[in-house]
């Protein structure tokens, strides 16, 4: 059961536009989410979070939006970089009980930006 | 502040024999994550570790697997008679409850496994 679901595993996209990442998930009771961003060789590393008392998140380049209603965030990116180019994994957190933090991820969406 | 650190980066076993994988959190953090990646697929969680004891290991395979994370020393994750299907990157992640990004988890750079 994939309760966190990205359904594009690739997107291309032109430097200085923008990159659009989206991410689904089934878990009602999830309540933050967390988009990592890993290249080839590394381990994941964070990027942005949102907490689903919010609908949205700014840092920077990188915005993340949450509908709680219809179970769906998304990951912005303006303007993207060819150093954006990477894997990008949104994922949630279980919030409480004995797996505090223990992530859930999506499959992964391969970035691709063209200079 | 040095980051996770994970070795080997890189390890072949043939089937049959033993793989060990250890993982050193980030100075003071005393929990600790195992995730799995398939090829084509994302981060599964293995087994969630505070300093010698086991919290979760709900996602680990009954047989074969085992963790630990002793007081002293790094995490071990051990994997016995691997298989071609434990061919994997494993990743440990590391964790301060109660820092303030409380959900922050600090990835290793990884042990990918192969198993010939």
């Amino acid at each position: 059961d994939q309760q966190v679901k990205q359904n594009s595993p690739s997107l291309s996209v032109q430097e200085g536009r923008i990159s659009i990442l989206n991410c689904d998930y089934t878990n009602s009771m999830f309540d933050y989410f967390l988009w990592y961003k890993k290249y080839p060789a590394e381990g994941p590393t964070f990027l942005i979070s949102i907490s689903s008392i919010k609908d949205k998140n700014e840092d920077g380049r990188f915005t993340v939006f949450l509908n709680k209603s219809a179970k769906h965030l998304s990951l912005h990116i303006v303007p993207s970089q060819p150093g954006d180019s990477a894997v990008y994994f949104c994922a949630a957190p279980d919030a409480g009980g004995t797996s505090y933090g223990k992530l859930t991820f999506g499959q992964g969406t391969i970035l691709t930006v063209h200079p | 502040n040095a980051g996770v650190m994970q070795n080997p980066r890189h390890l072949v076993r043939r089937r049959g024999q033993e793989a060990r994988l250890r993982c050193s959190p980030m100075k003071g953090h005393s929990h600790v994550y195992w995730y799995r990646q398939l090829p084509e697929e994302g981060l599964k969680f293995m087994v969630y570790l505070q300093k010698e004891n086991i919290i979760d290991e709900s996602g680990m395979p009954k047989e074969r697997f085992s963790a630990e994370f002793p007081k002293e020393g790094p995490s071990i994750l051990r994997i016995q008679q691997v298989v071609r299907g434990d061919s994997a990157a494993y990743f440990c992640a590391s964790f301060l409850r109660g820092a303030p990004l409380d959900n922050e988890q600090f990835f290793g750079p990884g042990t990918r496994l192969t198993v010939l």
